[in-house]
């Protein structure tokens, strides 16, 4: 069974950057596709990118590119997706998301990180 | 990029059939996922492949999909199926590759 755990809630000024985390286990994350999605408050799910393993890549949606960075330390198993340039429009509950088998679905998720963009 | 359209609301009496749908440009050639999602909570996968369910997913829960429009159809509906419901497709052929549609918010009467 995966476990993804992700780090607490961030209030951010607008241009800030924001970093956030997702530990793995139950699994290493090199057996993993991570991906990121977020939800702005009251609005649907918004995939923001992540590794498509038949390209051996991490792809960004088209949104995102430029502003968005989304890494692994696999010494810990901890995904991290950081986005710069905070803006309000920002604020949304930011998931990470898996699966073991399939990179195309997302089996697994974490808990969902609050970031909050205010001056 | 791909674009997928579901109705914003859709309500059933308890013990009742619900069907969502989730319309996309050819969408019968993709695989199509469903979730879950109660408020407060982070989405559930409910549907995978089309027609597969993850394990723990009760089999009242079903999809299909062909041509234009992929369905979600939930059997006798209980009230604690109240929720979002959101497609999802992953378009290889874009840099946009993971899609999801709107949302779908499920009342149980």
């Amino acid at each position: 069974q995966v476990q993804l755990v992700q780090s607490g809630a961030e209030v951010k000024k607008p241009g800030a950057s924001v970093k956030v985390s997702c530990k793995v286990s139950g699994y290493t994350l090199t057996e993993l596709s991570m991906h990121w999605v977020r939800q702005a408050p009251g609005k649907g799910l918004e995939w923001m990118g992540g590794f498509d393993p038949e390209d051996g890549e991490t792809i960004y949606a088209q949104k995102f590119q430029g502003r968005v960075t989304m890494t692994e330390d696999t010494s810990t198993d901890t995904a991290y997706m950081e986005l710069s340039s905070l803006r309000s429009e920002d604020t949304a509950v930011y998931y990470c998301a898996t699966d073991l088998i399939s990179g195309s679905y997302y089996r697994y998720w974490g808990q969902g990180t609050l970031v909050t963009v205010s001056s | 990029s791909y674009v997928l359209t579901q109705p914003p609301s859709v309500s059933v009496a308890p013990g009742k059939t619900a069907r969502i749908t989730c319309g996309g440009n050819n969408i019968g050639s993709k695989s199509v996922h469903w979730y879950q999602q109660k408020p407060g909570q982070a989405p559930v996968l409910v549907i995978y492949y089309d027609s597969d369910r993850p394990s723990g997913i009760p089999e009242r829960f079903s999809g299909s999909n062909s041509g234009n429009t992929a369905t979600l159809t939930i059997s006798r509906v209980e009230a604690g199926d109240e929720a979002d419901y959101y497609c999802q497709v992953w378009d290889s052929s874009s840099d946009h590759r993971g899609v999801f549609g709107g949302g779908t918010k499920l009342t149980v009467l």
